[in-house]
């Protein structure tokens, strides 16, 4: 089975200009998941999408992130504009239903953003 | 809030060594997952723990779920170079929505 797809791989950017992050999850599953992991630290979960329906964004910080899941599969993550705190490494993450807890959630190997 | 913390965050042994690095909260948790991720990709999950007390083996690994649910352990008998990486913690709620709360991690090495 295919695994969670990520791209770009890399991205430099400079403070206040914008990028997108593609995320494309494992064949089925219906629960997405974008978390930001800065250098040293855990993953902190910024969104989480049910099908193409957002169950929590209270971490999302939404004047400057946006993120859509059309369709129930794809989705992507925007900043606009970044700032230099922005730099890290953006995770997406699948699992399989809906409405049930202790699933595994299946990684992307992310896209390391930097800002100069 | 819920906050995992991961002890310790840093950890160098020689091959052969056995370790222990724990996991530990104020907070119930449903269930405790541990991944391991190495430079350049994303976690991997090796185990979810979820009754109080369980004890799970995985080859040379031994997770620890604590009695009240609030703490996990995780002891590595024998570690191997390819043991390195970065362990982390999990902790998952309830009510539907599998969110998970992660530590800051143990960065592990070991040298041959």
């Amino acid at each position: 089975e295919a695994g969670v797809a990520q791209s770009p791989r890399y991205k430099i950017i400079e403070k206040r200009q914008s990028v997108a992050f593609w995320c494309n999850p494992i064949s089925g599953h219906a629960t997405l998941y974008w978390y930001q992991q800065i250098l040293g630290q855990g993953p902190k979960l910024l969104i989480q999408f049910q099908n193409n329906g957002v169950v929590d964004d209270s971490q999302l910080p939404k004047d400057r992130f946006s993120a859509e899941r059309l369709k129930g599969v794809d989705s992507t993550l925007k900043i606009q504009p970044a700032k230099l705190e922005d730099s890290a490494v953006y995770l997406c993450a699948s699992s399989l239903g809906v409405g049930l807890d202790n699933q595994p959630q299946h990684f992307g190997d992310g896209t390391r953003l930097s800002i100069l | 809030t819920q906050l995992l913390e991961q002890s310790p965050q840093f950890l160098s042994i020689q091959e052969g060594e056995n370790l222990t690095v724990y996991c530990n909260s104020s907070s119930v948790f449903s269930s405790l997952q541990w991944y391991r991720q190495e430079p350049g990709e994303g976690p991997v999950l090796l185990v979810t723990v979820v009754t109080g007390g369980e004890v799970k083996k995985l080859k040379r690994l031994t997770f620890q779920f604590g009695d009240a649910r609030k703490d996990s352990s995780l002891h590595i008998t024998a570690a191997q170079p390819g043991d390195t990486g970065l362990y982390l913690c999990a902790g998952a709620g309830s009510g539907g929505y599998n969110k998970l709360i992660f530590g800051a991690g143990t960065r592990l090495a070991v040298h041959p």
